[in-house]
């Protein structure tokens, strides 16, 4: 079975500055998705970036971008210029290449990340 | 589009009783799913659906029942509400072919007393 793991439940950055969340995966698939979610206060759960394991480029998305070390299995996402509204919780997700019934995401348990002014 | 809605937003129950999320997505998805998610557990997934009248059980399906009737509709049922089952409730639907991003409703807070 496919786990994650996120070494870091709270995080800290002072606005403006660079800070990264780190996530491991273990899985024996060699094709595959992950993902970064982000949950505001307000619950709802929002797609900040994915990343399909048979790209060698690392995903970006603006001030968001990845760090994938597929024979690590590491996905850690940093977020440059760190905003006030990027305080969240962040989860990693993993999820088999779709077909069948693979469609099953797998969370982390999440890193907390608290920005200061 | 609406995308994924779930009803009710917030939910108190008594042990014992039962009671019914609904979800639904404007989306014509395929597949949808319901996660429960508690502190420090992340997100787990309790039953998900490939299509109408196709549902599969999840990591924790224990105590929860779901059918599909349509593709547009997903309900989780709690027949015996318990304590243990005081969580927060995403809905989540994507496409089944060539795609891989699900979509998540805002979720339901249910207290069991």
């Amino acid at each position: 079975a496919q786990t994650v793991t996120q070494s870091q439940p709270e995080m800290s950055v002072q606005e403006a500055e660079t800070v990264t969340l780190s996530c491991t995966y273990d899985t024996s698939e060699s094709d595959y998705y992950l993902f970064w979610y982000k949950q505001p206060p307000s619950r709802q759960m929002i797609l900040v970036i994915r990343q399909e394991a048979y790209k060698q480029q690392n995903a970006t998305e603006n001030r968001f971008s990845v760090n994938f070390q597929k024979a690590a299995k590491s996905f850690s996402l940093k977020i440059s210029d760190s905003q006030l509204g990027d305080a969240a919780m962040y989860f990693c997700a993993y999820r088999r290449r779709p077909g069948g019934s693979n469609y099953k995401l797998t969370f982390g348990k999440g890193t907390l990340l608290t920005v200061n002014p | 589009n609406a995308g994924v809605t779930q009803t009710p937003k917030f939910q108190v129950l008594k042990t014992g009783q039962s009671m019914t999320l609904q979800c639904a997505q404007d989306m014509n998805h395929e597949y949808m799913s319901w996660y429960r998610q508690d502190p420090g557990m992340g997100l787990r997934l309790i039953h998900y659906s490939v299509g109408a009248g196709i549902t599969d059980q999840g990591e924790v399906p224990n105590g929860y029942n779901v059918s599909r009737s349509t593709t547009e509709d997903f309900p989780l049922r709690l027949l015996s509400a318990a304590p243990s089952q005081t969580s927060v409730y995403f809905c989540a639907s994507s496409y089944a072919i060539s795609t891989y991003e699900q979509y998540f409703g805002p979720g339901t807070r249910l207290t069991v007393t």
